[in-house]
């Protein structure tokens, strides 16, 4: 049973328009929720995160939203470049208590931007 | 050197072998972590040390034995693998999570591409 969920595996987007990666949860214990970047031959790298006393969170380029409601967040970025082609994956994480050092992923979602 | 350190980066095994993986983490991280990634899977959770205590062990097979001498070193030692336990393991630190402003979440090294023949 998947609690993080990345339901397009691919997204190919023009440069200079908007991306939109979703991701979606089932776990009501989850308020903690961060994107990570991936490029081949490497390690994930820290992109953004949000807590779910926010709805938005901003860093350049890059906005994560959260509709704790939903339990949905997407990443939006804005202008898209070739160089954030990438695996795109969602974590997310109980805040503190019990299991907050475990990060549940999604799949990922693989995005061309396309020059 | 910065940041997570992985070694080897490669690595081809026999089912009989008996072979380590190795972490190390120059940021004063107090939490190490080990992560298998298969192909068309999430990242999967194996072992959280923190303080060099381990924490979390999500019903990883023996077959995975984790040491954590002290933080700044994780060690992942494989033996009698099966061609499934192909696939990239990571490692990763952070600060003591709980409870504790995380913005800057985990720090993955670039993982050992292992394949067990």
């Amino acid at each position: 049973d998947q609690q993080v969920k990345q339901n397009s595996p691919s997204l190919s987007v023009q440069e200079g328009r908007i991306s939109i990666l979703n991701c979606d949860y089932t776990n009501s214990m989850f308020d903690y929720f961060l994107w990570y970047k991936k490029y081949p031959a490497e390690g994930p790298t820290f992109l953004i995160s949000i807590s779910s006393i926010k709805d938005k969170n901003e860093d350049g380029r890059f906005t994560v939203f959260l509709n704790k409601s939903a339990k949905h967040l997407s990443l939006h970025i804005v202008p898209s470049q070739p160089g954030d082609s990438a695996v795109y994956f969602c974590a997310a994480s109980p805040y503190s208590g019990a299991g907050s050092y475990q990060l549940t992923f999604g799949k990922g979602t693989k995005l061309s931007v396309i020059p | 050197e910065t940041g997570v350190t992985q070694t080897p980066r490669h690595l081809v095994m026999g089912m009989t072998n008996k072979k380590s993986l190795k972490c190390e983490q120059h940021l004063g991280h107090n939490a190490m972590y080990w992560y298998k990634q298969s192909a068309k899977k999430p990242l999967e959770l194996m072992f959280v040390y923190s303080l060099e205590e381990r924490v979390e062990n999500n019903s990883v097979p023996s077959r995975f034995s984790p040491e954590c001498p002290n933080s700044s070193h994780l060690f992942l030692h494989l033996h009698t693998l099966q061609p499934e336990d192909s696939a990239l393991y990571l490692c990763a630190s952070s600060q003591d999570s709980a409870g504790v402003d995380r913005e800057d979440g985990y720090t993955f090294g670039s993982g050992t591409r292992l394949t067990v023949v």
